[in-house]
């Protein structure tokens, strides 16, 4: 059963980066049958898409978050990794990295999530 | 790209239907067959209910439907049951082939 576990500080100042790391568990981020994505839920809100990576290495992302985010992998560690710089109060959320078959429009495995607190 | 309008909350009483409803545009959700819905339970990992449209994955109960029409998608809970109280969310694919989510709804069983 795959397993996926994100992790990081819970806590980041405003105008820092926010660093989080999603564990999968089974090897298969290694595979080409695969993209991964981060989402997010601010408290209150609905879900929002970040972006995602293939494993070719391409990346595409929100438009709204482009400029500050970066997704990338370790194939070694199998973890991706989530990048978001310059953060405000506004990126207060619960963090999500989930998987996605290639060829396939939805998202079948999540993990349950990091929420990462934007404060002083 | 506009968040996918959902109802902020729906209830009902154990063993009576509920329908979700998610309306978005023709640029995601009226023009595509990639409609997913997830069902969210605090600390826990979203789960997928509903993907293109109207399929279930294997292990999902028949209770859970899906369907879709103009640029409107719905989702159906049968035979509501008490672990059925959760936030559910819809997705679409999108012509930016980016994906959107929608404000999520709040499924309470009375």
């Amino acid at each position: 059963q795959l397993h996926l576990q994100e992790s990081g500080p819970g806590l980041v100042e405003p105008s820092e980066t926010l660093s989080l790391t999603c564990t999968v568990s089974d090897g298969s981020i290694s595979s080409s049958s695969y993209s991964w994505g981060w989402v997010r839920r601010p408290p209150g809100k609905g879900l929002e898409w970040i972006g995602s990576l293939h494993y070719s290495g391409s990346t595409i992302y929100s438009p709204s978050l482009s400029s500050r985010v970066i997704i990338s992998v370790d194939m070694s560690k199998s973890q991706l990794s989530l990048k978001m710089t310059s953060v405000t109060a506004t990126d207060t959320a619960v963090y999500y990295c989930a998987r996605r078959m290639e060829w396939l429009q939805f998202f079948d495995y999540w993990g349950q999530g990091i929420l990462v607190t934007v404060s002083s | 790209q506009s968040a996918l309008t959902q109802p902020a909350s729906v209830s009902g009483s154990p063993g009576q239907s509920i329908t979700i409803s998610c309306t978005g545009t023709s640029s995601d959700v009226g023009g595509y067959h990639y409609v997913s819905w997830y069902q969210l339970n605090p600390g826990k990992a979203p789960k997928l209910r509903i993907y293109d449209i109207s399929k279930r994955p294997s292990g999902v109960s028949s209770r859970f439907s899906g369907s879709r029409s103009g640029n409107t998608a719905s989702l159906t809970i049968s035979g509501l049951q008490a672990e059925d109280e959760a936030d559910y969310f819809c997705s679409s694919y999108t012509s930016s082939s980016t994906w959107v989510f929608g404000g999520g709804t709040k499924v309470t069983v009375l």
